[in-house]
């Protein structure tokens, strides 16, 4: 099984609403990642965990909140959201720390009114 | 091909020709490469890759070409077919860890 899965695929929500995203592999890897991508761009790196532990977080503003609960799922947490932060949201994971291929999951699109 | 401003570069070719797309990369103490493809509505997909002590290698109809002297990456595609349109990025790992930083992406077009 090489995918990761990622729920829901299309997200709308509030300024004011909370929403999470979830992300899940079984590939036994130990590293897991968020990326965000707007239109026409590159994927943008938002955080990494691993070993299920949060290694890095690219100066992401704090109303994005990430969760890693075992090593299979990853969750971004989502409050207070500005209408900017619509984009893909892609989640990713690899075999470990060391130089790895990434595997992407499809995306959350995600769409702030 | 590079990203310029909100346009990604494109790259039209006839079905059945070879593609060739470029990438320049930014930090010469990168050591790991990968080439995603990426279609409309999805999420980007594993190519191939390269580690900094290769110059060269090859996968099913792909090659992946790096030349650390000028810091260039290319992805050729052989008999390029229309299943093969697509935005393609390349991407460095620049640090010890995990991270990888993307190029801007070119969009591939084939025409039938």
């Amino acid at each position: 099984d090489t995918e990761v899965t990622q729920t829901p695929k299309h997200l709308v929500m509030g300024m004011t609403n909370k929403k999470s995203l979830k992300c899940e592999q079984h590939m036994g890897h130990r590293a897991m990642y968020w990326y965000k991508q707007k239109a026409k761009k590159p994927p943008e790196l938002m955080f990494v965990y691993s070993y299920e532990k949060l290694s890095i977080n690219e100066s992401v503003p704090s109303r994005f909140s990430p969760e890693c609960p075992n090593s299979s799922l990853l969750n971004l947490h989502l409050h207070a959201l500005q209408p900017e932060d619509s984009a893909l949201y892609l989640c990713a994971s690899s075999q470990g720390a060391a130089p790895y291929e990434q595997y992407f999951g499809p995306g959350t699109r995600l769409t702030v009114t | 091909g590079e990203s310029v401003g909100l346009h990604l570069p494109t790259l039209s070719v006839q079905e059945g020709d070879n593609s060739i797309i470029n990438c320049a990369y930014s930090n010469s103490a990168s050591d790991y490469f990968i080439w995603y493809k990426q279609e409309s509505g999805k999420g980007p997909q594993f190519i191939i890759d390269i580690r900094s002590n290769m110059d060269k290698r090859q996968g099913q109809r792909v090659t992946v070409l790096l030349n650390k002297t000028v810091k260039h990456l290319s992805l050729q595609i052989a008999a390029t077919q229309p299943g093969d349109s697509a935005v393609y990025f390349c991407a460095e790992n620049s640090n010890a860890g995990n991270m990888l930083t993307f190029g801007g992406g070119t969009r591939l077009m084939v025409k039938p």
